[in-house]
């Protein structure tokens, strides 16, 4: 299995609150996301990294920011948490786009917001 | 921007039957999509890939079909196993990992 961690795996937490999420790559994987996971609307990508310092938003990017400092490191905060950011966030990394875009998936982090 | 749809949320098959999950998709240029398969509590797991040069690619038990001029996907499961119960994602990886909403297929005994 791919060098995967995220942490915390669980967390609640109250609105208005901010929230950080980390995952962590031990395969020196260029590209890393973050993905959230909702009934009916699948995987979602919220942001991705394709380099230290290099990020772009996904489709759902409002109310989140991330930051990359190093390669192995993606970060995933939530400014102010609302309720409707209760959900299950999935990092993912691969080596490249395209052909070699066959993404590892973490474990996910199950967060509430209450 | 590609778009890819499943348009069936869930599909039930009876053990040793074939199991097809559809998927459909918007643009037409040079795409590269896979399949992924997710267990409750844990997070997606890579299955099988096809390129659109292709028409079809196979895995042991698992066979993607690419209908180009329908622009459309399907992922067959021969025989499909009750430990083949989980939610099915088609992805389009042209570009960033863009996900279909899933569909969970249920084998019975």
């Amino acid at each position: 299995d791919a060098g995967i961690t995220q942490s915390p795996r669980h967390k609640v937490t109250e609105t208005g609150t901010p929230v950080t999420l980390r995952c962590h790559q031990t395969e020196n994987h260029r590209y890393m996301y973050w993905y959230r996971q909702d009934p009916g609307h699948g995987l979602r990508l919220i942001h991705y990294s394709y380099g230290v310092k290099d990020t772009d938003k996904g489709e759902v990017s409002d109310g989140y920011s991330v930051s990359r400092s190093k390669t192995e490191d993606f970060l995933l905060t939530l400014e102010s948490a609302t309720s409707s950011q209760t959900s299950v966030y999935f990092c993912a990394i691969s080596p490249g786009a395209g052909e070699e875009n066959e993404a590892f998936f973490g474990q996910g982090t199950r967060l509430t917001v209450v | 921007d590609q778009q890819v749809k499943q348009n069936s949320p869930s599909l039930s098959v009876q053990e040793g039957r074939i199991s097809i999950l559809n998927c459909d998709y918007t643009n037409s240029m040079f795409d590269y999509f896979l399949w992924y398969k997710k267990y409750p509590a844990e997070g997606p797991t890579f299955l099988i890939s096809i390129s659109s040069i292709k028409d079809k690619n196979e895995d042991g038990r698992f066979t993607v079909f690419l209908n180009k001029s329908a622009k459309h996907l399907s992922l067959h499961i021969v025989p499909s196993q009750p430990g083949d119960s989980a939610v099915y994602f088609c992805a389009d990886a042209r570009g960033t990992l863009i996900f279909g909403t899933g569909t969970r297929l249920q084998v019975f005994p």
